[in-house]
């Protein structure tokens, strides 16, 4: 079955160093998203990409960056944890875009910055 | 500024209830509205999608959205405990090619 997988599932970091979550496809879906979610935040948008080479940003996009170098894999970088970015984060893929943006969630990391 | 508001909960219904859900948006602009379902520890996973107003119905499972309100529902019937679970409401605005998603509504089904 077709599925998007997120490694590692926890992280654990000290402040400062680069770190990097992986995310990989089998559905083929162009797009791709990175989520981040909070306690009293909600789910909160940080990079997203609509095909190889191509990266935006999100609602929270500051201290991640993204690469899209192949339709199935999506890995989102820390350049310098902080703690701010203790978070649980959603990979996601979608077929279409607009109305039709219908996502589907990996199963998470859970990030710990030290 | 996009919006999602959601109530957070927790809502308690009883087994067998009718649990509703509500969620208001900022813009009417909106083009369409989805439903999350998210277990503790696990990741949403969609259960409904409305764009239309009026009701759409698929299973035990209503969603209701009304434009003019800028109010989007869901309705659970004939709850169970393996209801018990955060949901989220999500918006695409038009013109915009991602999700805002609301902060979510913990729900409790009580045997």
């Amino acid at each position: 079955d077709a599925e998007i997988t997120q490694s590692p599932r926890h992280k654990i970091t000290e402040t400062g160093r680069q770190v990097t979550l992986a995310c990989h496809q089998t559905w083929n879906h162009n797009n791709m998203f990175w989520y981040r979610q909070d306690l009293g935040h909600g789910l909160r948008l940080i990079h997203y990409s609509y095909g190889v080479q191509d990266t935006n940003k999100g609602e929270v996009s500051d201290g991640y960056s993204v690469s899209r170098s192949n339709t199935e894999d999506l890995p989102l970088t820390l350049e310098s944890a902080a703690s701010s970015q203790t978070s649980v984060y959603f990979c996601a893929s979608s077929e279409k875009t607009g109305a039709d943006e219908k996502l589907f969630f990996g199963s998470g990391t859970q990030l710990s910055v030290l | 500024q996009k919006e999602v508001e959601q109530n957070s909960g927790p809502l308690s219904v009883p087994e067998g209830a009718i649990a509703s859900l509500n969620c208001t948006y900022s813009d009417r602009g909106s083009q369409s509205f989805f439903w999350y379902r998210q277990y503790s520890g696990k990741s949403p996973e969609l259960i409904m999608f409305i764009y239309s107003n009026g009701d759409k119905e698929d299973g035990r499972f209503t969603a209701q959205l009304n434009k003019a309100s800028q109010y989007v529902s869901l309705l659970i019937r004939d709850s169970q405990p393996s209801d018990s679970a955060t949901y989220l409401c999500a918006v695409n605005w038009a013109g915009f090619s991602t999700l805002t998603f609301g902060k979510g509504t913990m729900l409790l089904v009580s045997p």
